[in-house]
């Protein structure tokens, strides 16, 4: 099945500083990439997707670029602010469009 | 407003007790996941739904059944509850249609589930 790599697993941004989060994934099938972003308690909330496509998608302070012959995505947060912290999770489809694979999360600090 | 609902919200089972995790969405999504979430993990799906009637297994479905007899409705039972299964447990929807790719996914707030 898929693989989703995320990197990195903690982040640590003086507010208004802008922050990225990578993600790799293994299958070439994959064609959906969201993410989402979890705060304490709570499920996960989609913040952004970007479909294969498109090289990239942009929403307000929110951008994500993907790069299919890498096999990459990215997830870049401009002019952070302080409750842009929170757990970030990148995913991917499986070739059959059913299952998601998940990365294991990068915990983003913005310190005012 | 409500979305997914999933009840209980936190729960202690004693090893080789059973219980259902319920998950309720009022969106009209064909599509249900339950996924498990164990610390600085990413969410592993244990079982999906394309619709009422229709289940299949993800990653980690060991331990765990569920059904789908109604749209709204998708409960996840484990039936000799393991300590392994200490975890937190998201149920999610998606509205899916053959041709429009995948569909975001609506989370619910998750149970708290420790087995001792």
């Amino acid at each position: 099945g898929e693989n989703v790599e995320q990197h990195p697993s903690t982040l640590s941004v003086q507010e208004g500083d802008s922050a990225v989060i990578k993600c790799t994934y293994s299958d070439s099938a994959s064609n959906y990439f969201p993410w989402y972003k979890q705060e304490l308690g709570k499920g996960p909330q989609l913040i952004i997707d970007i479909r294969s496509n498109v090289g990239e998608k942009k929403d307000q302070r929110i951008a994500v670029t993907l790069n299919k012959t890498a096999k990459h995505f990215s997830l870049h947060i401009t002019e952070t602010q302080p409750e842009d912290s929170a757990v970030y999770f990148c995913a991917a489809n499986s070739n059959t469009g059913n299952q998601f694979y998940f990365g294991t999360g990068t915990s983003l600090t913005v310190i005012p | 407003n409500a979305g997914v609902t999933q009840t209980p919200k936190f729960r202690i089972l004693k090893i080789g007790q059973s219980m259902t995790l319920q998950c309720a969405q009022d969106m009209n999504h064909n599509y249900m996941y339950w996924y498990r979430q164990d610390p600085g993990m990413g969410l592993k799906l244990i079982y999906y739904s394309v619709g009422a009637g229709i289940t299949d297994k993800g990653e980690v479905p060991n331990g765990y059944n569920v059904s789908r007899s109604t749209t709204e409705d998708f409960p996840l039972r484990l039936e000799l509850a393991a300590p392994s299964q200490t975890s937190v447990y998201f149920c999610a929807s998606s509205y899916e249609l053959i041709g429009l790719g995948n569909q975001p996914q609506h989370f619910g707030d998750g149970t708290r589930l420790s087995i001792l």
